[in-house]
């Protein structure tokens, strides 16, 4: 069983709802990550925190908002999606963001499958 | 611009038949080189890194080896619990963050 939970597992969201995406960690990770992954593709990296601070943005539109309220927990808000949002939302951890080893070591939940229609 | 390729992007083998994944990849500065497993709907499991050229890590049927330029990902006497796609990721020493570049992966299937 993966150490980091995802919920919701499945989420059908019409265009114009605000749904939330949550992750937790127990392994006392100090970087968590949102990564967006459609069919057939490999991981795109959306957000980093890292001590709980956003670290990294890669330019994501701002209709997807991340929060993380302490060092367990990661939450991705959307708002206003449009159909091509539509994919597996992972969510994932490491032991740090930088300085070293255990960076690029991710541990990733299980996803949540969005569809917006 | 980091880049990696994987090739195959599919390979169908049989049980017990031997062979290996490739990743090319390029990176100005390798901090480490990362192979991951991942199953249908599910993330990705992390395996394996690498840090530098020669360096081999073994587990169970899989074997991971690094170069200057590819790492190959060796599966032995595969069974058909190996059936999964097999991402590779690089990570650079500077500039980076934390960032992953991941390849399009390999997609196994292994039959009786």
């Amino acid at each position: 069983d993966t150490e980091v939970t995802q919920t919701p597992k499945h989420l059908v969201m019409g265009m114009t709802n605000k749904k939330s995406l949550k992750c937790e960690q127990h392994m006392g990770h100090r970087a968590m990550y949102w990564y967006k992954q459609k069919a057939k593709k490999p991981p795109e990296l959306m957000f980093v925190y890292s001590y709980e601070k956003l670290s990294i943005n890669e330019s994501v539109p701002s209709r997807f908002s991340p929060e993380c309220p302490n060092s367990s927990l990661l939450n991705l808000h959307l708002h206003a999606l449009q159909p091509e949002d539509s994919a597996l939302y992972l969510c994932a951890s490491s032991q740090r963001a930088s300085g070293g080893g255990g960076t690029g070591e991710l541990f990733f939940g299980e996803g949540s499958r969005l569809t917006v229609l | 611009e980091d880049q990696v390729t994987q090739s195959p992007e599919a390979l169908r083998l049989q049980e017990g038949e031997s062979s290996s994944l490739n990743c090319s990849y390029t990176v100005s500065g390798l901090r480490g080189l990362f192979w991951y497993r991942q199953d249908p709907g599910k993330g990705p499991e992390f395996l394996f890194t690498l840090y530098s050229a020669g360096e081999e890590k073994e587990k169970e049927r899989l074997k991971a080896t690094l170069t200057k330029k590819e790492s190959f990902l060796h599966i032995t006497a595969p069974k058909p619990e190996d059936s999964a796609t097999y991402l590779c990721a690089v990570q650079r020493v500077t500039g980076g963050g934390n960032k992953l570049t991941f390849g399009t992966g390999t997609q196994l299937k292994v039959e009786l």
